[in-house]
């Protein structure tokens, strides 16, 4: 399988369950990130790993968690989350770190909270 | 205001239409993306420039820096052209895409 791959694709949890995303890229690449895109708003960065190192946190809470434990997976793990983080989850990729190369996106894990 | 404004929000067209697709920014970039996101979530991009004028098939994208702002036309617009169009841009050092709101086109037959 080629290009970024997420699962689940859909996932309903409640308030006080655990529960991880999965993102893969066979492109090479060796940044990832994450995104959340909620309903009316614009795509929201959270997490950016360059060569599995956590470059950027962007105010993200702690109930996210990330873990990038090679170039070629990314994971968010979740925990206590609130019915506001109810969201589409996107990862996505690029060869390198920085807005200047085209980033590759991954086909999103809609969330939904109870 | 955000600093990536987008307009129309939402435009339709009929089928072999033309159609322009504006975005204005505020900041210093390095670069300007244009992406593609159908019904379902999945995003593509189309464009990523930082000067004049790039083309791929149908779809143009331009861009006047000095005037901070870019335009996605599409020619001979096609229904399964319908997505959402999302301009973004990076600012020079920085890992950060920041995104307008999108403009939602359907296109009809």
């Amino acid at each position: 399988e080629t290009g970024v791959t997420q699962t689940p694709r859909h996932l309903v949890m409640g308030m006080t369950n655990k529960k991880s995303l999965k993102c893969e890229q066979h492109l090479g690449h060796n940044a990832m990130y994450w995104y959340k895109q909620s309903a009316k708003k614009p795509l929201e960065l959270m997490f950016v790993y360059s060569l599995e190192e956590r470059v950027e946190n962007n105010s993200v809470p702690s109930r996210f968690s990330p873990e990038c434990p090679n170039s070629s997976h990314l994971f968010l793990h979740l925990h206590t989350l609130q019915p506001e983080d109810s969201a589409l989850y996107l990862c996505a990729s690029s060869l390198q770190r920085g807005g200047s190369d085209t980033q590759y996106f991954g086909p999103g894990t809609r969330l939904t909270v109870l | 205001k955000n600093e990536v404004e987008q307009s129309p929000q939402n435009l339709t067209a009929q089928e072999g239409e033309f159609i322009t697709i504006n975005c204005s920014y505020s900041v210093g970039i390095s670069a300007l993306h244009w992406l593609q996101q159908h019904p379902g979530g999945g995003i593509v991009s189309l464009f990523m420039l930082s000067s004049g004028k790039k083309k791929h098939g149908r779809l143009i994208a331009t861009i006047n820096i000095q005037e901070k702002h870019s335009s996605l036309h599409i020619t001979a617009s096609h229904p399964r052209d319908s997505a959402v169009y999302i301009c973004a841009v990076s600012e020079p050092n920085t890992d950060k895409l920041i995104f307008g709101t999108g403009t939602r086109l359907q296109v009809f037959p």
